[in-house]
Protein backbone atom coordinates (compact mmCIF):
# COMPACT_ATOMS: atom_id res chain seq x y z
CA UNK A 1 0.00 0.00 0.00
CA UNK A 2 1.29 3.37 -1.09
CA UNK A 3 1.49 5.26 2.41
CA UNK A 4 3.33 8.90 3.01
CA UNK A 5 3.62 9.98 6.82
CA UNK A 6 4.81 13.15 7.46
CA UNK A 7 6.46 14.09 10.99
CA UNK A 8 8.43 16.77 12.34
CA UNK A 9 5.85 19.80 12.65
CA UNK A 10 5.19 22.02 16.16
CA UNK A 11 5.18 24.96 17.85
CA UNK A 12 8.19 27.68 16.11
CA UNK A 13 8.58 31.31 17.05
CA UNK A 14 8.95 33.95 14.31
CA UNK A 15 12.26 33.69 12.67
CA UNK A 16 12.69 29.92 13.65
CA UNK A 17 13.98 26.84 11.21
CA UNK A 18 11.71 23.40 11.25
CA UNK A 19 12.63 20.24 9.31
CA UNK A 20 10.13 18.73 8.22
CA UNK A 21 10.08 14.87 6.50
CA UNK A 22 7.65 13.08 4.72
CA UNK A 23 8.39 8.95 5.11
CA UNK A 24 7.03 6.85 2.21
CA UNK A 25 6.39 3.31 1.74
CA UNK A 26 4.57 1.60 -1.33
CA UNK A 27 7.29 3.48 -3.95
CA UNK A 28 9.87 4.62 -4.46
CA UNK A 29 10.62 8.54 -4.14
CA UNK A 30 13.35 9.60 -6.49
CA UNK A 31 11.87 7.96 -9.57
CA UNK A 32 8.27 10.30 -8.81
CA UNK A 33 7.38 13.82 -8.28
CA UNK A 34 7.28 15.00 -4.49
CA UNK A 35 5.42 17.95 -3.09
CA UNK A 36 4.52 19.92 -0.15
CA UNK A 37 0.94 21.56 -0.14
CA UNK A 38 -0.01 23.63 3.10
CA UNK A 39 -3.31 24.61 4.08
CA UNK A 40 -3.38 27.84 6.63
CA UNK A 41 -5.91 27.43 9.25
CA UNK A 42 -9.78 27.97 7.80
CA UNK A 43 -8.62 28.75 4.39
CA UNK A 44 -7.57 26.25 0.91
CA UNK A 45 -5.26 24.79 -0.66
CA UNK A 46 -1.56 26.18 -1.23
CA UNK A 47 0.97 24.52 -3.02
CA UNK A 48 4.78 25.43 -1.63
CA UNK A 49 7.20 23.10 -2.97
CA UNK A 50 8.31 20.09 -5.43
CA UNK A 51 11.43 17.94 -6.06
CA UNK A 52 11.23 16.33 -9.49
CA UNK A 53 12.37 12.71 -10.04
CA UNK A 54 15.63 13.81 -12.05
CA UNK A 55 15.78 16.26 -8.88
CA UNK A 56 14.63 19.50 -9.93
CA UNK A 57 13.24 21.70 -7.50
CA UNK A 58 10.31 24.97 -7.69
CA UNK A 59 9.25 26.86 -5.01
CA UNK A 60 6.19 29.01 -4.65
CA UNK A 61 6.93 32.76 -4.41
CA UNK A 62 6.47 33.41 -0.86
CA UNK A 63 9.12 30.69 0.36
CA UNK A 64 11.96 30.97 -2.19
CA UNK A 65 15.23 31.30 -0.31
CA UNK A 66 13.98 30.58 3.34
CA UNK A 67 12.42 26.67 2.41
CA UNK A 68 14.61 24.29 0.79
CA UNK A 69 12.75 20.45 -0.48
CA UNK A 70 14.93 17.75 -0.65
CA UNK A 71 15.07 13.75 -0.66
CA UNK A 72 16.85 11.08 1.05
CA UNK A 73 16.57 8.13 -1.69
CA UNK A 74 18.30 5.52 1.58
CA UNK A 75 15.59 6.34 3.75
CA UNK A 76 13.13 7.00 1.28
CA UNK A 77 12.12 10.55 2.62
CA UNK A 78 11.03 13.67 1.13
CA UNK A 79 12.07 16.95 3.57
CA UNK A 80 11.33 20.58 3.67
CA UNK A 81 13.72 22.73 5.58
CA UNK A 82 12.34 25.93 6.49
CA UNK A 83 13.96 29.01 7.46
CA UNK A 84 13.15 32.40 8.85
CA UNK A 85 9.22 31.19 9.73
CA UNK A 86 6.75 33.80 9.68
CA UNK A 87 3.62 33.51 11.10
CA UNK A 88 1.74 33.25 7.76
CA UNK A 89 3.65 30.03 7.22
CA UNK A 90 1.35 28.55 9.60
CA UNK A 91 -0.25 25.39 8.24
CA UNK A 92 -0.92 21.88 8.17
CA UNK A 93 1.66 21.00 5.71
CA UNK A 94 0.68 17.84 3.66
CA UNK A 95 3.18 15.66 1.64
CA UNK A 96 2.20 14.31 -2.21
CA UNK A 97 2.98 12.36 -4.80
CA UNK A 98 2.63 12.90 -8.64
CA UNK A 99 3.97 10.93 -11.30
CA UNK A 100 4.76 13.85 -13.74
CA UNK A 101 4.40 17.20 -14.39
CA UNK A 102 1.16 17.15 -15.90
CA UNK A 103 -0.28 14.27 -13.91
CA UNK A 104 -2.77 14.51 -10.67
CA UNK A 105 -1.58 13.90 -6.69
CA UNK A 106 -2.50 10.79 -6.51
CA UNK A 107 -1.38 9.83 -2.84
CA UNK A 108 -1.71 12.27 -0.24
CA UNK A 109 -0.47 12.33 3.67
CA UNK A 110 -2.22 13.17 6.18
CA UNK A 111 -0.65 16.26 6.79
CA UNK A 112 2.05 17.80 10.14
CA UNK A 113 0.99 21.12 11.43
CA UNK A 114 3.22 24.04 11.75
CA UNK A 115 2.14 27.32 13.99
CA UNK A 116 4.53 29.90 14.08
CA UNK A 117 3.77 32.47 17.20
CA UNK A 118 4.81 36.12 16.79
CA UNK B 1 1.24 33.51 -12.16
CA UNK B 2 -1.87 31.31 -13.24
CA UNK B 3 -4.55 31.87 -11.26
CA UNK B 4 -7.76 29.27 -11.23
CA UNK B 5 -10.67 30.83 -9.93
CA UNK B 6 -13.82 29.14 -8.00
CA UNK B 7 -16.64 29.91 -6.38
CA UNK B 8 -16.54 30.13 -2.21
CA UNK B 9 -19.89 28.15 -1.70
CA UNK B 10 -22.46 25.78 -3.68
CA UNK B 11 -25.74 24.54 -1.88
CA UNK B 12 -28.01 21.60 -2.49
CA UNK B 13 -30.88 19.86 -1.74
CA UNK B 14 -30.11 15.58 -1.92
CA UNK B 15 -31.06 14.33 -4.85
CA UNK B 16 -29.91 17.32 -7.06
CA UNK B 17 -27.51 17.98 -9.28
CA UNK B 18 -24.34 20.00 -8.16
CA UNK B 19 -22.20 21.98 -10.88
CA UNK B 20 -18.81 22.98 -9.50
CA UNK B 21 -17.00 25.65 -11.63
CA UNK B 22 -12.56 26.10 -12.20
CA UNK B 23 -12.33 29.45 -13.78
CA UNK B 24 -8.72 29.94 -15.72
CA UNK B 25 -7.27 31.86 -18.65
CA UNK B 26 -7.62 29.39 -21.58
CA UNK B 27 -7.82 26.52 -19.20
CA UNK B 28 -9.63 24.18 -22.01
CA UNK B 29 -5.46 23.96 -23.17
CA UNK B 30 -4.56 22.46 -19.33
CA UNK B 31 -5.32 19.26 -17.75
CA UNK B 32 -7.09 19.89 -14.63
CA UNK B 33 -7.63 17.42 -11.47
CA UNK B 34 -10.22 17.94 -8.91
CA UNK B 35 -9.84 17.21 -4.69
CA UNK B 36 -12.65 16.15 -2.55
CA UNK B 37 -11.81 17.11 1.49
CA UNK B 38 -13.66 16.30 4.07
CA UNK B 39 -12.82 18.15 7.82
CA UNK B 40 -10.09 17.11 9.33
CA UNK B 41 -8.84 14.50 6.83
CA UNK B 42 -6.44 14.70 3.41
CA UNK B 43 -8.02 15.67 0.41
CA UNK B 44 -8.69 13.02 -2.28
CA UNK B 45 -8.52 13.21 -5.85
CA UNK B 46 -11.45 12.39 -7.45
CA UNK B 47 -11.37 13.51 -10.87
CA UNK B 48 -8.48 13.82 -13.07
CA UNK B 49 -7.13 14.52 -16.28
CA UNK B 50 -10.72 16.62 -16.85
CA UNK B 51 -13.15 13.50 -16.93
CA UNK B 52 -11.08 10.36 -15.56
CA UNK B 53 -12.70 9.15 -12.69
CA UNK B 54 -9.93 7.02 -10.30
CA UNK B 55 -11.09 4.00 -8.97
CA UNK B 56 -13.78 3.82 -6.17
CA UNK B 57 -15.10 7.35 -7.40
CA UNK B 58 -18.72 7.32 -7.64
CA UNK B 59 -19.70 7.31 -11.46
CA UNK B 60 -22.02 9.98 -10.13
CA UNK B 61 -19.06 12.18 -10.26
CA UNK B 62 -18.15 13.78 -14.03
CA UNK B 63 -15.86 16.54 -15.30
CA UNK B 64 -15.33 18.54 -18.38
CA UNK B 65 -13.39 21.69 -19.20
CA UNK B 66 -13.44 23.63 -22.12
CA UNK B 67 -12.59 27.05 -22.94
CA UNK B 68 -11.95 29.38 -19.92
CA UNK B 69 -13.46 27.11 -17.66
CA UNK B 70 -13.99 23.44 -16.13
CA UNK B 71 -16.66 21.77 -14.08
CA UNK B 72 -17.25 19.00 -11.25
CA UNK B 73 -20.37 18.09 -11.71
CA UNK B 74 -21.58 15.93 -9.04
CA UNK B 75 -25.54 13.68 -9.97
CA UNK B 76 -27.86 12.73 -7.28
CA UNK B 77 -25.87 14.42 -4.22
CA UNK B 78 -26.05 12.30 -1.36
CA UNK B 79 -24.87 14.06 2.52
CA UNK B 80 -21.41 12.04 2.25
CA UNK B 81 -20.22 14.32 -0.94
CA UNK B 82 -20.42 17.48 1.83
CA UNK B 83 -17.07 18.84 1.22
CA UNK B 84 -14.46 21.27 -0.14
CA UNK B 85 -13.45 21.19 -3.78
CA UNK B 86 -10.08 22.43 -5.11
CA UNK B 87 -9.54 22.45 -8.57
CA UNK B 88 -5.62 21.94 -9.96
CA UNK B 89 -3.74 22.50 -12.85
CA UNK B 90 0.12 22.67 -13.30
CA UNK B 91 1.55 25.74 -15.16
CA UNK B 92 4.16 25.10 -17.53
CA UNK B 93 5.27 28.50 -17.81
CA UNK B 94 6.64 28.39 -14.21
CA UNK B 95 6.70 25.01 -13.42
CA UNK B 96 4.13 25.78 -10.94
CA UNK B 97 1.47 23.87 -9.17
CA UNK B 98 -1.77 26.07 -8.49
CA UNK B 99 -4.81 25.22 -6.61
CA UNK B 100 -8.11 26.96 -6.99
CA UNK B 101 -9.71 28.31 -3.81
CA UNK B 102 -11.72 25.38 -3.23
CA UNK B 103 -15.85 25.38 -3.16
CA UNK B 104 -18.02 24.22 -0.43
CA UNK B 105 -20.62 22.20 -1.31
CA UNK B 106 -23.40 22.18 1.47
CA UNK B 107 -25.81 19.51 1.45
CA UNK B 108 -29.18 21.04 2.45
Amino acid sequence: EEQLVESGGGLIQRGGSLRLSCAVSGFIVSRNYMSWVRQAPGKGLEWVSIIYSDGKTYYTDSVKGRFTISRDNSKNTVNLQMNSLRAEDTAVYHCARAENTDDPFDVWGQGTLVTVSS
Amino acid sequence: SYVLTQAPSVSMAPGMTATITCGGNNIGTKSVHWYQQKPGQAPVLVMYFDSDRPSGIPERFSGSNSGNTATLTINRVEAGDEADYYCQVWDSSSDHWVFGGGTKLTVL
